[in-house]
């Protein structure tokens, strides 16, 4: 049972170079989440998307992309990083099910994809 | 718009102490859904718990327990007897299915538990 799956797990860019990051889940869920962690600030949500086909900002979208390729994959590209853009990078999944009264499933994390941009 | 605020950055008792973690959240939806998750030092998100806004009953697990009050828009969580291992960062979260089921965290709170 894998899981929310993120790769790479570590990686260091140079300023300006590009990178995607990539996640999958093989939970079947409807939405999918980025969000970045650095130290004090929580989990801020880049992106997510509520469905196949849809994708919204989050707090902080700029200087990220992001694709949801189908249902099971979401990456988030960097198009030019910058020293900012340093940070722990978690994709998250969850699902939202209407039997009965609405339910939404708590969000399961990858493991997590530490970024380093000098 | 959603938040969510957990006013205590970081918290630090001695082992065996009771300790409470706050969480305030606001939204204007009337469904909604509130977490707890834990991250410990070693960095992956662990879940503890989900609360629909329709279910206004506290919750005790173990140690664990939490209060949920609508009328305050809190969501606090309890450690009874507190050991070294619930050292860890504790977020809140709040999910809103009418912002297109957009998950929003709190910015945490350190808990140092001392031996």
């Amino acid at each position: 049972n894998a899981g929310v799956t993120q790769t790479p797990k570590f990686q260091v860019l140079k300023t300006g170079q590009s990178m995607t990051l990539q996640c999958a889940q093989d939970m079947n869920h409807n939405s999918m989440y980025w969000y970045r962690q650095d130290p004090g600030m929580g989990l801020r949500l880049i992106y997510y998307s509520a469905s196949e086909g849809t994708t919204d900002k989050g707090e902080v979208p700029n200087g990220y992309n992001v694709s949801r390729l189908n249902k099971r994959e979401f990456s988030l590209r960097l198009e030019s990083a910058a020293p900012s853009q340093t940070s722990v990078y978690f994709c998250a999944s969850s699902e939202l099910f209407f039997r009965g009264p609405p339910m939404n499933t708590e969000a399961f994390f990858g493991q997590g994809t530490r970024l380093t941009v000098v | 718009a959603q938040k969510v605020t957990q006013a205590q950055t970081e918290i630090s008792v001695v082992e065996k102490e009771d300790v409470t973690l706050d969480c305030v959240y606001e939204t204007r939806d009337t469904t909604y859904y509130l977490f707890w998750y834990k991250q410990p030092p070693s960095g992956e998100l662990v879940f503890l718990i989900r609360r629909n806004s329709f279910d206004e009953q506290n919750e005790i697990s173990g140690r664990y327990s939490w209060n949920f009050q609508k009328s305050t828009s809190s969501f606090n969580f309890t450690i009874t007897a507190s050991q070294v291992v619930d050292s860890a960062v504790y977020f809140c979260a709040l999910n809103n299915n009418n912002a297109g089921n957009m998950l929003t965290f709190g910015g945490g709170t350190r808990l140092m538990v001392k031996p």
